[in-house]
């Protein structure tokens, strides 16, 4: 059974531009997160989808958005990059029960010039 | 806020030795309990829940974990350490029907030799 698959794992943008990352579930997941971690942050909850909705939210700017297509593939975007929003941006996938681990993709690790 | 702490950011152990990686929690009602690990450039990877029941919980690798409701603790620990272990460990709790997972700062265990 395929894992969570990130994409792309590693790339380098400049102040300014915008990025958009990929995220495919394990098979018969519907719930994806998505998580920044950063050296001086942490893990933080950045927000959660479930059948195409946005169930969730945590602290970030409009900046940050994300979408979540019918295959349950989802993808979140980052606007107007900063310095400060370099950072490895995980996702995680779950069938969306409530008490079920989750599954995390390796990364996508994001430089910001 | 519903949260979980680790107090310890680095813990060091000897190859051999029992190790324990400290977590307490500050959530209401039934509090949903996890363990992560996370490698060097990996995503996180499950390692233990807890969610009702038997208070001693055995996960992945050897390692186990003691819901502790009076201390509001739920400790890892593992009886015997391998260099291998070492790596970064999270707690983090989850919001019940939400799969809002809120994960700790996290604390580096190093195993030495």
């Amino acid at each position: 059974k395929a894992g969570v698959t990130q994409t792309p794992r590693y790339l380098i943008k400049t102040r300014g531009q915008q990025v958009t990352l990929s995220c495919s579930p394990i098979s018969g997941h519907r719930s994806v997160s998505w998580y920044q971690q950063t050296p001086g942050q942490g893990l933080q909850f950045l927000f959660e989808y479930f059948s195409e909705t946005q169930r969730n939210k945590g602290n970030f700017p409009g900046r940050f958005s994300g979408r979540q297509f019918s295959n349950s593939r989802s993808e979140m975007n980052v606007s107007t990059l900063e310095l400060g929003d370099s950072a490895l941006y995980l996702c995680a996938s779950t069938r969306g029960s409530g008490t079920g681990e989750l599954f995390f993709g390796e990364g996508s690790r994001l430089t910001v010039l | 806020a519903q949260s979980v702490a680790q107090p310890e950011d680095q813990v060091n152990v000897a190859e051999g030795n029992p190790l324990t990686v400290k977590c307490t929690y500050s959530v209401s009602g039934n509090p949903y309990l996890f363990w992560y690990v996370q490698y060097p450039n990996r995503g996180l990877q499950f390692l233990l829940k807890y969610i009702t029941g038997d208070n001693l919980v055995k996960g992945s690798y050897g390692f186990e974990a003691e819901f502790n409701k009076s201390q509001t603790s739920f400790h890892l620990k593992k009886p015997s350490a391998l260099v291998s272990d070492s790596a970064l460990y999270f707690c983090a709790h989850l919001a019940y029907n939400n799969n809002d997972m809120r994960f700790g700062a996290g604390t580096r265990l190093t195993v030495k030799p």
